[in-house]
């Protein structure tokens, strides 16, 4: 069955370090979003692809950037971890057209010390 | 920008009743589409129902319907028969159709909804 995951589920950092978030869906589908999800504030967009060597910034796009080089995959990194990034991440994608709904990848909790 | 407000931050409804959760937006577009997602205590993100602005008729998906108020801008969710499996937080999503952010969700803030025995 085809599916999204992310990795790794959990993890701890320290501020300032390079940290890269993996994502991967078997859908093939064109669009691939990250959100991050804080208490208070659901779920925002931080960056999403429309298709390979396409990335766009999302609402809350400071201090992260991604990179789409195949169908599959849509890494997210953060160039210099910092507390506030201390989050749920999400991965989704999409197919194109009509109501195609987005399927959710099962989250990654970052801790940022 | 699109908004999406929940008013509701908490609420609860007791196994076997039935319950409604609000849903408003701001969108200037005539058509697009909005969604219900379920998170429950697993994290994972389930789409529970959609509904596409150009239709007037309501999504029902089996316990689950909504009540879209295209003029009122309004979307909200109704669950029949509550299950103890419904504990979860609810999120209420927009989407628009065309433009640059055409596949791109909007969400609310949510609205957790606790069942009890």
């Amino acid at each position: 069955d085809a599916e999204i995951t992310q990795s790794p589920r959990h993890k701890i950092t320290e501020t300032g370090r390079q940290v890269t978030l993996a994502c991967h869906q078997t859908w093939n589908h064109n669009n691939m979003f990250w959100y991050r999800q804080d208490l208070g504030h659901g779920l925002r967009l931080i960056h999403y692809s429309y298709g390979v060597h396409d990335t766009n910034k999302g609402e809350v796009s400071d201090g992260y950037s991604v990179s789409r080089s195949n169908t599959e995959d849509l890494p997210l990194t953060l160039e210099s971890a910092a507390s506030s990034q201390t989050s749920v991440y999400f991965c989704a994608s999409s197919s194109s057209g009509g109501a195609e709904t987005q399927y959710f990848g099962p989250g990654t909790r970052l801790l940022v010390l | 920008a699109q908004t999406v407000t929940q008013s509701q931050p908490e609420m609860s409804v007791q196994e076997a009743e039935t319950v409604t959760l609000s849903c408003t937006y701001d969108t200037s577009e005539s058509d697009y589409y909005l969604f219900w997602y379920k998170q429950p205590p697993s994290r994972q993100m389930i789409l529970v129902i959609r509904q596409e602005a150009y239709k007037q008729q309501n999504a029902t998906e089996n316990r689950f319907s909504v009540n879209f108020q295209k003029a009122a801008k309004s979307f909200s969710l109704k669950i029949s028969d509550s299950q103890l499996g419904d504990a979860a937080m609810y999120f209420c999503a927009y989407r628009a159709v065309s433009g640059a952010g055409s596949y791109q969700l909007t969400f609310g803030k949510g609205t957790k909804l606790s069942v009890i025995p």
